[in-house]
């Protein structure tokens, strides 16, 4: 079975730093990773995914993923955080072997960015 | 363009009784999804749609849960005998239905109140 773990339930850093969001998965076959953000009241949106290919991948606002298989991980990056990069992040994981349309989100990891 | 809409934002019921949500996605797309988010957890998957056909309801957690697609295009959440454990955030997402892939855009969510 899919599953996806986000070990800190949040992470503090200062305006300036850089930010790292940690995520580790378990599937069966080969994953497909997202992560995605979600700002109070509002919907989750879209960052990043790793499909297949170069394993650091990048996104919106900066953001970015390094997908290591070795580790089963997927954390989420950024070299300098903004106080606006305060939000609520998850990751989620596909199954490739599985069909891939079926989607596990971690619990999230809340992203306190102080200025 | 309209993003994934999802009417109403806020529903209020009581135990017992029958509820339904809808979805609007984007105009396109193929693949529908439904999620539910309780607090302080990542979205949970429900069931997911290939066109008109329920391709995986597996997340569905029992028989007062049924959701319907018929034209292909939006979507209703259909819940009966609700529940205080219903109560939660339901998500709508829909994507271009290519396959795993696929990124998938979310609505902002029906909060579901049971008393």
């Amino acid at each position: 079975a899919q599953s996806v773990a986000q070990p800190e339930d949040q992470v503090n850093v200062a305006e300036g730093n850089p930010l790292t969001v940690k995520c580790t998965y378990s599937v069966s076959g080969n994953p497909y990773l997202f992560w995605y953000v979600q700002y109070p009241n509002r919907g989750l949106q879209f960052l990043l995914k790793y499909i297949t290919g170069d394993n650091l991948v990048k996104g919106s606002y900066g953001f970015e993923a390094e997908f290591n298989k070795s580790q089963t991980s997927f954390h989420l990056k950024k070299p300098s955080a903004l106080v606006s990069d305060s939000a609520l992040y998850f990751c989620a994981v596909r199954d490739i072997g599985t069909g891939g349309f079926k989607t596990i989100f971690g619990a999230g990891t809340r992203l306190f960015v102080k200025a | 363009g309209a993003g994934v809409s999802q009417t109403p934002s806020n529903k209020v019921t009581e135990k017992g009784k029958y509820v339904e949500l809808r979805c609007d996605p984007i105009s396109g797309h193929t693949a529908l999804y439904w999620y539910r988010q309780s607090l302080g957890q990542g979205p949970e998957f429900l069931i997911y749609f290939q066109g008109t056909g329920a391709a995986d309801d597996s997340g569905l957690p029992n028989d007062r849960f049924f959701a319907v697609r018929p034209e292909g295009s939006v979507s209703t959440l259909k819940i009966q005998r609700t529940e205080r454990g219903d109560s939660a955030v339901y998500l709508c997402a829909s994507s271009l239905g290519l396959g795993g892939t696929d990124t998938q855009y979310f609505g902002p969510g029906t909060r579901l109140t049971v008393l």
